[in-house]
């Protein structure tokens, strides 16, 4: 069982959608949480940062974690042209010296 | 403000043959980290540095090194390249201080690197 299962997708939605992307993971160390956002042939940009479980909101994007489940979401409303990307979870230990640990990334299209 | 930046942005090489990517962090951030991105695939743990120190190697072969500098640019290096070395290699700074690291990170736009 790979640490961090993402589905990859496609996922192909109208705009004004809302879109839903999931994560689930197996190491309980895990206490920082992140959704990152890459446009093709680019790097990946920090879009949403959580620490342990709990909601965030910045927008129209909410992220999730439950710890206890090991799974974290994004949320997007009203999706645009925009959003379409590849959104990728990631997540760390928090020590010294531990790499973040990164789904395959979900490819998001979001159509006019 | 600057981000992070990385060359060359594309190269091509032949297998055997070494390359050397190059990555200056964002202004104030002292560590730097590589990440290798197989097409379809997530980013993948390479190095850390902080302080001109190792402090983190992700499960890669000796193949694999790199270095940072006093100006805490870096270098990562690539020997005996195979074809499966063809991969996008992304930079990423932080504000990693030496304790924890809390993972977020600043990515370039990376290397996009072929071996033929």
């Amino acid at each position: 069982q790979k640490e961090v299962e993402q589905d990859p997708g496609p996922l192909s939605v109208p705009e004004g959608a809302i879109v839903s992307l999931n994560c689930t993971y197996s190491n309980s160390a895990f206490q920082y949480f992140m959704w990152y956002r890459q446009y093709s042939r680019k790097g990946p940009e920090l879009l949403m940062y959580t620490y342990s479980s709990g909601n965030k909101e910045d927008g129209r994007f909410t992220a999730q974690v439950d710890k206890s489940s090991k799974y974290i979401s994004l949320f997007i409303r009203d999706s645009q042209p925009s959003d379409s990307a590849t959104y990728l979870c990631a997540m760390s230990a928090g020590q010294a010296g531990t790499a973040l640990i990164f789904g395959k990334g979900t490819t998001l299209s979001v159509s006019s | 403000d600057a981000g992070v930046t990385q060359s060359p942005t594309h190269l091509i090489k032949t297998r055997g043959q070494h390359v050397t990517l190059r990555c200056s962090p964002i202004s104030g951030h002292k560590s730097v980290s590589w990440y290798q991105q197989v097409l379809g695939q997530g980013p993948q743990f390479i190095f850390q540095y902080y302080e001109k120190e190792e402090r983190g190697r992700g499960n890669f072969p000796d193949r694999f090194s790199a270095r940072q500098f006093p100006n805490y640019s870096s270098e990562l290096n690539v020997n005996a390249l195979l074809l499966g070395d063809s991969a996008l290699y992304l930079c990423a700074s932080s504000f990693y201080t030496g304790a924890s690291n809390t993972g977020e990170l600043f990515f370039g736009e990376g290397s996009r690197l072929t071996v033929l």
